[in-house]
């Protein structure tokens, strides 16, 4: 079955730890997104690549980092740099066309506690 | 500036009963327009989207939503919920992917 893959679904980090979010689509998507979702609040957009090698910086981009050397991944790194990293994270991909908007699909989420 | 708001936190409904979550939205021009469902601990699954042509919009698990213009509302509503409806649910406008706002959702909780 097409969908996305996000792994691993729970981890732990302490403090001043980088990790890293793996997001594998094989949906044959072009574009591709991180989100963060916090309780209580909708989703804000982290990165996003539309095109392998290039990818552009959301509304919370401070203390991530991502790569798109293959059209299939999108892995998000979680620098020490961010300084409250506890979070639900969720990839998404999308088909871009022209004259309409796209629909996101989504993983399952990667759930991040800070220790 | 942009901004979707829910105004509702929480909703509880028996089973059976119907349904209708408010979404009002501030956007500069009429925006693509979409509800989502998130089960506890997983991603966000479409149930309908609008942009244009009949306002009343037919989604998936019988779901509808009504774009009103004049009130910049997106209310999606179910005529009779089922105990597997409860979710929490994402109004979201934007004019691109990469420019998609989301609401801070409202969570469904059905009594037997």
């Amino acid at each position: 079955d097409g969908g996305i893959t996000q792994s691993p679904k729970y981890l732990f980090r302490k403090e001043g730890q980088n990790v890293t979010l793996s997001c594998e689509q094989n949906l044959n998507h072009d574009a591709m997104y991180w989100y963060r979702q916090d309780p209580g609040q909708g989703l804000r957009l982290i990165y996003y690549s539309q095109i392998v090698n290039d990818f552009q910086k959301g509304d919370i981009a401070e203390g991530y980092s991502v790569s798109r050397e293959k059209k299939e991944s999108f892995p998000l790194t979680v620098t020490s740099a961010q300084k409250n990293p506890t979070a639900f994270y969720l990839c998404a991909s999308s088909n871009p066309r022209t004259g309409s908007l796209e629909e996101l699909f989504f993983g399952e989420g990667s759930r991040l506690t800070v220790l | 500036a942009q901004s979707v708001t829910q105004p509702d936190i929480h909703i509880t409904v028996s089973e059976g009963a119907s349904l209708e979550l408010r979404c009002n939205y501030s956007y500069g021009a009429t925006p693509y327009l979409f509800w989502y469902v998130q089960s506890p601990g997983q991603g966000l699954q479409l149930l309908l989207k609008y942009f244009s042509g009949d306002t009343l919009v037919q989604g998936i698990k019988g779901f509808e939503a009504e774009f009103k213009r004049s009130q910049s509302s997106f209310n999606l509503r179910k005529p009779s919920v089922h105990w597997s409806d409860a979710a929490e649910y994402f109004c979201a406008v934007g004019s691109s992917a990469s420019k998609i706002i989301f609401g801070s959702g409202t969570r469904l909780s059905i009594r037997p």
